[in-house]
C-alpha cells in the first residue's frame, strides 16, 4: 500500500509556465518534506512543512501543507530548465518510519 | 549545514565479492537509513538504525547487513554481491521520528554496478 501518492507522475512543460504537483495520503503526518533529485545525485531537501495550512515560499516555489496534514502541494511559478528533476515528497506518519511518494518527474524545456 | 557523506560515488564489483558502503553524518543524528533506488520502484528501505549498535530491517533486507559501531557512521554490507544488487544506494540521517525536526537528509549516493 502506497501511503503517499504523487501526481502527476510525469510533467513536461515549456520554460516560463506555471505548474503544481501534488502529494496525497489518507494518513496524517507530523511533517512532510519535499526533495528535488537530479540524475545520479541524492535527494536534496527543499522544505519541511509542519503546521496544517502552512504555506512556505522558496523563491519561485510555493509549498502548502493541507489543513488536515494529509496532503501537500508544490507550485512553481515561471518554471526554468534548472527546475528539471524528480520531486519527491516524504513524511513520517506518527512514530513510524519514513515513507516516500513515487515522485513527479518534471522536465522544463527551454 | 547538515552533511551526509558516502564513501564512494561509483563502485564496480564482481559477483560474489563482499562490498562495504560507508556513510558518515555530522549532525549528531540518532537515526540513519540505507535505501536503494531503482527506476520505476522508487526508494526502498533496506535497513535503519535508531542508535549505536541497534538495527532494524526495512522492506528489502535480504542479501544485506549493516553495522553501526559509532553514532556518526552507518555501514551497509553486501556479503556476496549479485547482479540484482546493481543500484543507486542512498544513505540518510535524521533526528528522532515524530520530533519537530525529523527531516531526513541524504548523501550524494553510491552507484554500484555488480558484473
Amino acid at each position: 500500500t502506497q501511503l503517499l501518492e504523487q501526481s502527476p507522475q510525469f510533467l513536461s512543460i515549456q520554460e516560463g509556465e506555471n505548474l503544481t504537483v501534488y502529494c496525497n495520503s489518507s494518513s496524517v503526518f507530523s511533517s512532510l518534506q519535499w526533495y528535488r533529485q537530479e540524475p545520479g545525485e541524492g535527494p536534496v531537501l527543499l522544505v519541511t512543512v509542519v503546521t496544517g495550512g502552512e504555506v512556505k515560499k522558496l523563491k519561485r516555489l510555493t509549498f502548502q501543507f493541507g489543513d488536515a496534514r494529509k496532503d501537500s502541494s508544490l507550485h512553481i511559478t515561471a518554471a526554468q530548465p534548472g527546475d528539471t528533476g524528480l520531486y519527491l515528497c516524504a513524511g513520517s506518519p506518527g512514530s513510524q518510519n519514513f515513507v516516500f511518494g513515487p515522485g513527479t518527474r518534471l522536465s522544463v524545456l527551454p | 549545514d547538515v552533511k551526509v557523506t558516502q564513501s564512494s560515488r561509483y563502485l564496480v564489483k564482481r559477483t560474489g565479492e563482499k562490498v562495504f558502503l560507508e556513510c558518515v553524518q555530522d549532525m549528531d543524528h540518532e537515526n540513519m537509513f540505507w535505501y536503494r533506488q531503482d527506476p520505476g520502484l522508487g526508494l526502498r528501505l533496506i535497513y535503519f538504525s535508531y542508535d549505536v549498535k541497534m538495527k532494524e530491517k526495512g522492506d528489502i533486507p535480504e542479501g544485506y547487513s549493516v553495522s553501526r559501531e559509532k553514532k556518526e557512521r552507518f555501514s551497509l554490507i553486501l556479503e556476496s554481491a549479485s547482479t540484482n544488487q546493481t543500484s543507486m544506494y542512498l544513505c540518510a540521517s535524521s533526528a528522532p521520528l515524530g520530533s519537530y525536526t525529523d527531516t531526513q537528509y541524504f548523501g550524494p549516493g553510491t552507484r554500484l554496478t555488480v558484473l
